[in-house]
């Protein structure tokens, strides 16, 4: 079965600079998810999706980071405007939605910002 | 709240042997569950081994067993027989209200 598939793979943009990431997960999985990750770092979720609905996004900088997951399948993530300490790696990843279950990462965006 | 706590950074061993990767936790929630993830230097995230609060035997997948003792909130990851392919990254993660990951210890396996 295909994958969470992810792009772009890589995206250098500079500060003030608005960018988009897509993600589209497993077919038939209801939740999905975009985590940060900074160098050296554990991933840090962003925002969680059920279906189109957001279930968690206390971690999301509402100020600049907006996402969305139309019909309920595939995603976008936009950061406007980019600052330095957004550079990281930006994965998503899905799951089936029953909890208590393994997720399935796709291979993320790298963001440069400079 | 939720914490998790891998105080490794780094770890070196020679293949074949087996090593332990530490992991302790945090949470007053009385469900929740325990994973361990790899990440290679690709940057893609692969599920290992999972470990539910009330599960009572240590969940063991291949080479990979959870040492999961409730009471001091560990659940360490033990790969037996290293092999090359197994230096990478890895993720202690638990899910209570969320899934929270650990900071994260680089494994080097030694030829």
């Amino acid at each position: 079965e295909a994958g969470v598939a992810q792009s772009p793979r890589y995206k250098i943009i500079e500060k003030r600079q608005s960018v988009a990431f897509w993600c589209n997960p497993i077919s038939g999985h209801a939740t999905l998810y975009w985590y940060q990750q900074i160098l050296g770092q554990g991933p840090k979720l962003l925002i969680q999706f059920q279906n189109n609905g957001v279930v968690d996004d206390s971690q999301l900088p509402k100020d600049r980071f907006s996402a969305e997951r139309l019909k309920g399948v595939d995603s976008t993530l936009k950061i406007q405007p980019a600052k330095l300490e957004d550079s990281a790696v930006y994965l998503c990843a899905s799951s089936l939605g029953r909890g208590l279950e393994k997720l399935f990462f796709g291979s993320g965006t790298q963001l440069s910002v400079l | 709240a939720q914490k998790i706590t891998q105080t490794q950074p780094g770890m070196f061993v020679q293949e074949k042997e087996a090593v332990t990767l530490d992991c302790t936790y945090d949470t007053s929630d009385q469900s929740y569950g325990l994973f361990w993830y790899k990440q290679p230097s690709s940057g893609e995230m692969i599920f290992l081994i999972y470990q539910g609060s009330y599960d009572e035997q240590n969940a063991t997948e291949g080479r990979y067993s959870l040492n999961f003792q409730k009471a001091r909130k560990s659940a360490n990851l033990v790969i037996s027989a290293s092999q090359l392919g197994d230096s990478a990254m890895y993720f202690c993660a638990m899910e209570a209200q969320k899934l929270v990951f650990g900071q994260g210890t680089r494994l080097t396996i030694n030829p």
